[in-house]
C-alpha cells in the first residue's frame, strides 16, 4: 500500500527564512501528491498538488515537485513570514483504496519575527 | 460558497450523553467524509458517504454513527462516548461520489473539538 514519510518536526526559523520540509512517498503507480496546511485551531486546507513526474504545485509563495526518480515531494518556501507557522501534512492518494488520502505525520512550523 | 461548516466549534458531554455533530456544504459535492484528528497528529478516516449512501466504516465502534440525510448535510451521532474519544472531528467533503485525485481534492471544515469527562 501507500505511504508518506514526512520530515520530522518541529521546525522553527526566523522571518525571511529559507524553509524545506521533506516528503517522501512509497506507492504503486502514479500517485497524486498533496500538501495541506493547518492553522492553529482550524482544519485543514489544500496548500498545493500534483498529479504526475515533474510537474510543480505552487500556491502563496510555497512549492513542491513530484520527482518521480527520488519518489519524493518536498515543500520550499523562499522566505518565511510568522503567519506561516502552522502544522503541514504531505499527503497522497491510496492506491489500495482511491477515497483515502495517505497522509505523513505532519510537520510543526513555527516562525519567529 | 466554497465551504464546509461544521457545528458545533467545541462540544463538551459526559460519557452518558447523545449528542451530535453536524456538517454542510453547498458546492454540490456528492462525497462527504468524517476524520478523527488527535493532538498533533494526522487526520484518521472513520466514515465515507457517496451519493448519501454509506461506502467505507473503517471498523469505527456502533458509539458513532454517521447519517447523511441529504448530499448536503452529514451527521455525526454520539453516544456513551469514552475520554479517549476526545479529540477534533474533521468533515470534508469533495466533488465526485467516485475516486480521489487530483483533480477531485478534498475540502475540509474548520473541525469540531469534543471533549468527553
Amino acid at each position: 500500500g501507500n505511504s508518506v514519510t514526512q520530515m520530522e518536526g518541529p521546525v522553527t526559523l526566523s522571518e525571511e527564512a529559507f524553509l524545506t520540509i521533506n516528503c517522501t512517498y512509497t506507492a504503486t503507480g502514479y500517485p497524486s501528491l498533496f500538501w495541506y496546511v493547518q492553522y492553529p485551531g482550524e482544519g485543514l486546507q489544500l496548500l498545493l498538488k500534483a498529479t504526475k513526474a515533474d510537474d510543480k504545485g505552487s500556491n502563496k509563495g510555497f512549492e513542491a515537485t513530484y520527482r518521480k526518480e527520488t519518489t519524493s515531494f518536498h515543500l520550499e518556501k523562499g522566505s518565511v513570514q510568522v503567519s506561516d507557522s502552522a502544522v503541514y501534512f504531505c499527503a497522497s492518494i491510496s492506491s489500495g483504496s482511491a477515497r483515502q488520502l495517505t497522509f505523513g505525520s505532519g510537520t510543526q512550523l513555527t516562525v519567529l519575527p | 460558497d466554497t465551504e464546509v461548516t461544521q457545528t458545533p466549534k467545541h462540544l463538551v458531554m459526559g460519557m452518558t450523553n447523545k449528542k451530535s455533530l453536524k456538517c454542510e456544504q453547498h458546492m454540490g459535492h456528492r462525497a462527504m467524509y468524517w476524520y478523527k484528528q488527535k493532538a498533533k497528529k494526522p487526520p484518521e478516516l472513520m466514515f465515507v458517504y457517496s451519493y448519501e449512501k454509506l461506502s467505507i466504516n473503517e471498523s469505527v465502534p456502533s458509539r458513532f454513527s454517521p447519517e447523511c440525510p441529504n448530499s448536503s448535510l452529514l451527521n455525526l451521532h454520539l453516544h456513551a462516548l469514552q475520554p479517549e474519544d476526545s479529540a477534533l472531528y474533521l468533515c470534508a467533503s469533495s466533488q465526485e461520489g467516485s475516486s480521489l485525485s487530483g483533480a477531485n481534492v478534498l475540502t475540509f471544515g474548520a473541525g469540531s473539538r469534543l471533549t468527553v469527562l
